[in-house]
């Protein structure tokens, strides 16, 4: 499936680096979200655009800097990265932000290691 | 208190046995329930969204008991594919926000 993307699928970064991750969903979708998935632990939600808009921020620390430029595209800015931070990045869409009922769809993710 | 506690597994089974899954959320004003499945090194995926008055989709049953705030998972005939993790979903409030369980793990085994 390429409903959603994500670049790059693998990650190693030092903790001064400044590195992307990009997303791209081809659903005609327009929300989009932010994933973190650590081992032995729950996926958590990180950041929510609804038509370009931060709708949702959970207190995510601002290493972390998301960019919506538009509907289909979504950016995950990374710098000064701690250990802790090595996880699984997920991307997902969905029709909109706004419904309980909408399903979301993920991309394959981004495995990022940190040193 | 989590707010989607899972039974932590792993549930190691044959092949053709049934398994069941079970859930719960804190929060009584969750509006949706889903279940996805995650293999391993994958994406999550979605397996069935959850309604109040039950509902099948060929092997896998789920059901939503909203005043004991539990959801389950029934898999019927379990083949070897079942094997994966197995995520409980709740969104709650007015927008998508979807909050996982920590998962389920199902190995099928011949």
């Amino acid at each position: 499936e390429t409903g959603v993307t994500q670049t790059p699928r693998h990650l190693v970064m030092g903790m001064t680096n400044k590195k992307s991750l990009k997303c791209e969903q081809h659903l005609g979708h327009n929300a989009m979200y932010w994933y973190k998935q650590s081992a032995k632990k729950p996926l958590e939600l990180m950041f929510v655009y609804n038509f370009k808009e931060q709708t949702e921020n959970n207190s995510v620390p601002s290493r972390f800097s998301p960019e919506c430029p538009n509907s289909s595209h979504l950016f995950l800015h990374l710098h000064t990265l701690q250990p802790e931070d090595s996880a699984l990045y997920l991307c997902a869409s969905s029709r909109e932000g706004s419904g309980a009922q909408e399903t979301q769809y993920f991309g394959p993710g981004t495995r990022l290691l940190v040193l | 208190r989590k707010e989607v506690e899972q039974d932590p597994g792993p549930f190691n089974v044959p092949e053709g046995a049934t398994v069941a899954f079970n859930c719960t959320y804190s929060n009584s004003a969750s509006q949706s329930f889903f279940w996805y499945r995650q293999d391993c090194r994958k994406e999550p995926k979605l397996l069935m969204s959850v309604y109040s008055s039950g509902n099948e989709d060929g092997r896998f049953t789920a059901q939503l008991n909203r005043a004991s705030q539990y959801i389950s998972l029934l898999i019927r005939d379990s083949k070897l594919s079942d094997s994966a993790t197995y995520l409980c979903v709740v969104n709650h409030g007015g927008y998508n926000k979807l909050i996982f369980g920590a998962g389920t793990r199902l190995a099928v085994h011949p």
